[in-house]
């Protein structure tokens, strides 16, 4: 069974730093290119950061741009994502999620709420 | 970038009802659309990829259809556990997503 299990979420100060982890089972972690995904309170949904198989390829959206990185540990079955410079508008529940292979998103992790309040 | 438009952004329904939800591309994506179901504290769930293929174990009330900038999100009769919110997804280039369309009870 695929699961998905993030975890590092936690209340920060504007202008803090957090890093989540992501826990991957149930499937051959190194195959598959993996994301974060986030939605803030009451929202819709905002993709964050995608990362390939073997790291050669890594995406930002704008607003993390600068401020996020992603990366993953296929040693561990493990995807991180390294949060700095965070604000109000980052506060957010984050999910891992993995890539089906056509740039969709087949498995979701629980969540992991980030609030960044001072 | 390529902004997602969903209509309504709330829909009233009933049981066996025929549900249509709309997502609008504000330029051509070719048929690199998604479709996702999501319910309240849980995370979302994959229903349809490439604007009409449907995600394994998925019932089969459920269709999309579309090319270019229009596309649609079809529940054929709603039953109970269809009550959600519903969100389109491009992958034409990077990701962005629809604002969502809650379908509640009527």
């Amino acid at each position: 069974e695929v699961q998905l299990v993030e975890s590092g979420g936690g209340l920060v100060k504007p202008g803090g730093s957090l890093r989540l982890s992501c826990a991957a089972s149930g499937f051959t972690f190194s195959s598959y290119s993996m994301n974060w995904v986030r939605q803030a309170p009451g929202k819709g949904l905002e993709w964050v950061s995608s990362i390939s198989s073997s790291s050669s390829y890594i995406y930002y959206a704008d607003s993390v741009k600068g401020r996020f990185t992603i990366s993953r540990d296929n040693a561990k079955n493990s995807l991180y994502l390294q949060m700095n410079s965070l604000r109000a508008e980052d506060t957010a529940v984050y999910y891992c999620a993995r890539d089906k292979g056509v740039v969709v998103y087949d498995y979701w992790g629980q969540g992991t709420l980030v609030t960044v309040s001072s | 970038d390529i902004q997602m438009t969903q209509s309504p952004s709330t829909l009233s329904a009933s049981v066996g009802d025929r549900v249509t939800i709309t997502c609008r591309a504000s330029q051509s994506i070719s048929s690199w659309l998604a479709w996702y179901q999501q319910k309240p504290g849980k995370a979302p769930k994959l229903l349809i990829y490439d604007a009409s293929s449907l995600e394994s174990g998925v019932p089969s009330r459920f269709s999309g259809s579309g090319s270019g900038t229009e596309f649609t999100l079809t529940i054929s009769s709603l039953q109970p556990d269809d009550f959600a919110t519903y969100y389109c997804q491009q992958y034409n280039s990077y990701r962005t997503f629809g604002q969502g369309t809650k379908v509640e009870i009527k």
